[in-house]
């Protein structure tokens, strides 16, 4: 299977607050696990991304925390922001060098109200 | 360092009409990637390539999409005869060769609408 499921599909959170999108991964192949943020009329960008060896990432206020039992893997946004508001997709890849290719969630769009 | 170009950023066909997509990737990179995202979806790869080599092409429909990367470097994406659910952005994207981590970096996406 190489489907990624996420959640929740939209997500509002006042100024300061924590925001926190989950995801869950059924190929237990996948080894990378990267986080992309898209902002209107732009392409995904890379935001912060973990390895399954690790349970936690941290790069300022994003966070990663991986559950490699439970297949699931989520992202947090600490002290959220109004330029934080954007669509997140996360993703995952797994295959030689050559052939790596992300497999996308469906999105969460984020709105940080001031 | 440049970003991944696109062009063009929009385009409205009517259905039965073809269109085509050009790319020109990061300078360097050898693997370019070809994503179809539907309004309010996550990104779907349609093909991947490996310099001018496909690498995967399983999701691409073949009956009507047709890319080329000729030379290891530009790309171009073509749809023909285009449907009403082709209505998509195609965002190209690239990345070095080597090393599972590598970041995977997109352009802005070519918008197509298909009335």
């Amino acid at each position: 299977q190489q489907q990624v499921k996420q959640s929740p599909q939209s997500l509002i959170v006042q100024k300061g607050g924590i925001s926190i999108i989950n995801c869950a991964y059924e190929n237990t192949a996948f080894d990378y696990f990267p986080w992309y943020q898209q902002f209107p009329g732009k392409g995904p960008a890379l935001l912060i991304a973990i390895r399954p060896d690790v349970s936690e990432k941290k790069e300022g206020r994003f966070t990663i925390s991986f559950n490699k039992s439970a297949k699931q893997f989520s992202l947090h946004i600490m002290d959220s922001q109004p330029g934080d508001s954007a669509t997140y997709f996360c993703a995952a890849s797994v295959g030689d060098t050559g052939r790596r290719a992300l497999t996308f969630g469906s999105g969460t769009r984020l709105q940080v109200q001031p | 360092e440049a970003g991944v170009a696109q062009s063009p950023r929009y385009k409205i066909i009517e259905k039965r009409q073809s269109v085509a997509f050009w790319c020109n990737p990061i300078s360097g990179h050898a693997t370019l990637y070809w994503y179809q995202q539907i309004l309010g979806q996550g990104p779907k790869l349609l093909i991947q390539f490996q310099n001018n080599g496909v690498v995967d092409d399983s999701q691409l429909p073949k009956d009507r999409f047709s890319a080329e990367r000729l030379k290891g470097v530009d790309s171009t994406l073509k749809i023909q005869p285009a449907k009403l659910e082709d209505s998509a952005v195609y965002l190209c994207a690239s990345k070095k060769t080597g090393g599972y981590g590598n970041t995977i970096y997109f352009g802005e996406g070519s918008w197509l609408t298909v009335v």
